[in-house]
């Protein structure tokens, strides 16, 4: 399987910048994508094939990256973003997971 | 709109069999691709296997002795069933819509199921 990677949390300001990082343990191109959680909720689709906008998603939130490294942007990040963020790769048949990050808004 | 809702108990004793039901509305599951992912305690997910549009299935190389996904294409429903079930097994359990590069476009509101005894 491959594994993703993501640092467990993290903390910002309202109007600050942030980046949430995943690393995968081989390469997927850029079958990469990228999910919102937001407590008692199910997840929706933010960012999807690495660097593309799901329809209705602000465009507060962006993606990058390919290969094995990849990025999802925040800017500027507002008080409703507190929620846990998923990646989310589609290489394999097996489709796998990162572990999440979970944003507080300070 | 697509709508997706799981149905099922939520509990199950170890060592029995878990089964859900997803019922579909705005869309027919005889498009696309339908499948199960799961969320455990503590936040990891896991996907557990889909159904396509014309009955195949591609399931989890970690679940596959213990999965069953299937369909009733005349009520827009697909099922999971997971045998032997352990308390490992206990997670909130989401069907949802997968695409053809495999991405998941629309959730349920996911199941929570607790196997206890």
């Amino acid at each position: 399987d491959t594994v993703l990677t993501q640092s467990p949390a993290l903390a910002v300001s309202p109007g600050e910048r942030v980046t949430i990082s995943c690393r995968a343990s081989e390469s997927v191109s850029t079958l990469m994508h990228w999910y919102q959680q937001k407590p008692g909720q199910q997840p929706t689709l933010l960012i999807y094939l690495a660097s593309n906008l799901e329809s209705g998603v602000p465009a507060r939130f962006s993606g990058s990256g390919s290969g094995t490294d990849f990025t999802l942007t925040i800017d500027p990040v507002e008080a409703d973003d507190t929620a846990t963020y998923y990646c989310q790769q589609s290489w394999n048949d097996s489709l796998t997971f990162g572990s999440g990050t979970k944003l507080e808004i300070k | 709109e697509v709508q997706l809702q799981e149905s099922g108990p939520g509990l199950v004793k170890p060592s029995q069999s878990l089964s859900l039901t997803c019922s579909v509305t705005g869309y027919s599951i005889t498009s696309n691709y339908w499948g199960w992912i799961r969320k455990f305690p503590g936040n990891k997910m896991e996907w557990m296997g889909y159904i396509s549009y014309s009955g195949s299935t591609s399931y989890n190389p970690s679940l596959k002795s213990r999965i069953s996904i299937t369909r009733d294409t005349s009520k827009n429903q697909f099922f999971l069933q997971l045998n032997s079930v352990t308390t490992e097994d206990t997670a909130t359990y989401y069907c949802a819509r997968e695409t053809a590069i495999s991405l998941v476009d629309y959730w349920g509101q996911g199941v929570m199921v607790t196997v206890s005894s």
